[in-house]
């Protein structure tokens, strides 16, 4: 198993500009989310799904946009790129026990900077 | 929404040292997960402890879900277990969102 991937592994923007980061497991999870990660913040909630054609806000969801159209993939689109989306981008997989995540998988992440 | 305190924010030790770090959070959760992101950046979970205790080789992990407090023992520490430890809770009635806490830096000298 690859486990859970993502690409690109670095990637520099514009202000303005738009762009899809790619996260895709083989191990048919049904929960899949997106992180971001700043010094000091720990990790923040992006957005996430619990399955194909679901999904939902996390914390910090302003400026981001998500789909799922198949189990395997969760990409993530920043619609108008701005400075303070300079950041690392952590994408995590899981199966859900009833109404609650199980132990989270991660990818390798997205280092974004936004210039 | 929860809050997530870990403690200490640093903590140097010397190869073959114990450690406890410490993870506060202010309501009652339905999960609670341990990881370590190593210096490269990777973020491996440790534990999935809501309650109880875990151990798995060195690590071992405490949770008191009633007093709101989870615990993460590493011993005879190597400098492979350097890195950042990140304690997450999901809160009751806060299905599927994981909030971490600001995590613990961990350095462990030869």
């Amino acid at each position: 198993n690859a486990g859970v991937t993502q690409t690109p592994k670095f990637q520099v923007l514009k202000t303005g500009q738009s762009m899809t980061l790619q996260c895709a497991q083989d191990m048919n999870h049904e929960y899949m989310s997106w992180y971001r990660q700043d010094p000091g913040m720990g990790l923040r909630l992006i957005h996430y799904s619990v399955g194909a054609g679901i999904t939902d806000q996390g914390e910090v969801p302003n400026g981001y946009n998500v789909s799922r159209s198949t189990t395997e993939d969760f990409p993530l689109r920043l619609l108008s790129a701005a400075p303070s989306q300079t950041s690392v981008y952590f994408c995590a997989s899981s199966y859900h026990r009833g109404l609650s995540t199980d132990t989270q998988y991660f990818g390798p992440g997205t280092r974004l900077t936004v210039l | 929404g929860i809050q997530v305190e870990q403690s200490p924010p640093d903590l140097i030790l010397q190869e073959g040292a114990n450690s406890t770090l410490r993870c506060n959070f202010s309501d009652s959760v339905n999960n609670l997960q341990w990881f370590h992101q190593n210096p490269w950046g990777q973020l491996i979970n440790l534990f999935y402890i809501p309650s109880g205790t875990k151990q798995n080789g060195r690590l071992s992990a405490t949770t008191v879900a009633t007093e709101r407090y989870s615990l993460l023992y590493i011993s005879s520490s190597q400098t492979t277990d350097s890195g950042v430890y990140f304690c997450a809770v999901e809160a009751g009635g806060s299905n599927y969102k994981l909030t971490f806490g600001k995590g613990t830096l961990l350095t462990v000298n030869p």
